[in-house]
């Protein structure tokens, strides 16, 4: 079947600009996650949202990052006035309701730059 | 979510068994142990997990110490493409939650 799929790929643009990441999960899959990784470093967690809310959002680094859901199947994850420190590869992932794992599905990832 | 520590790197020649180490002496009782992998220009891919007893799947086998408070995962038969970033978390098995993952450990398959 269909894994997570994320759009676009690669994402370019220039510091200040405003741009949207998209996440379709596995179909069923209620949970849905985004990661950014850095290079040389591990996944790091942005959010996770249960449904159509998010459940945890501690990780958003600031104001600038925002992540919606609106019926509880594609996300869109959200950067305003973008700078190069926001240069990384962000990840969706989902799972679905599961008493004894948590079995996370990873998407490819949209590698961002900001110049 | 207890904290892991795994080597920076590892080499193992194809067709021998790959052996990764991870320590995780802080470890709560409800906290299980789970390995991902990450192939280069992939997201990470789920391999395994335990809380005490030891696991086998079509991947992996994964030990687990009595005192929990390390694990190795074992590829019984390296290939070239196990060569990737492989991360032990370790993390109570809620419905849904975050995983924080650390660096992992390079493993590089050579012919």
């Amino acid at each position: 079947g269909a894994g997570v799929s994320q759009t676009p790929s690669n994402k370019v643009t220039e510091k200040g600009k405003y741009v949207e990441l998209r996440c379709d999960p596995i179909s069923g899959h209620t949970a849905l996650y985004w990661y950014r990784q850095s290079l040389g470093q591990g996944p790091e967690f942005l959010i996770y949202f249960q449904g159509t809310g998010a459940a945890d959002d501690s990780g958003l680094p600031n104001d600038r990052f925002f992540a919606v859901r609106p019926e509880g199947s594609v996300s869109t994850l959200k950067i305003q006035r973008t700078e190069r420190g926001d240069s990384a590869v962000y990840l969706c992932a989902s799972s679905k309701p599961s008493v004894s794992s948590n079995e996370q599905f990873f998407g490819p990832g949209t590698r961002l730059t900001v110049l | 979510d207890a904290k892991t520590t795994q080597p920076t790197s590892m080499d193992c020649a194809e067709g021998r068994a790959a052996n990764l180490p991870c320590n995780h002496s802080t470890i709560s009782g409800n906290e299980y142990v789970y390995w991902y992998r990450q192939i280069h220009s992939q997201g990470p891919q789920y391999i395994i997990h335990g809380l005490k007893n030891n696991e086998t799947n079509e991947m992996a086998s994964l030990i687990i110490t009595e005192d929990r408070k390390s694990s190795t995962l074992i590829l019984p038969h390296a290939t070239l493409r196990d060569t990737a970033v492989y991360y032990c978390i370790v993390r109570v098995a809620r419905n849904t939650d975050k995983l924080i993952f650390g660096t992992g450990t390079r493993l590089q398959v050579f012919p």
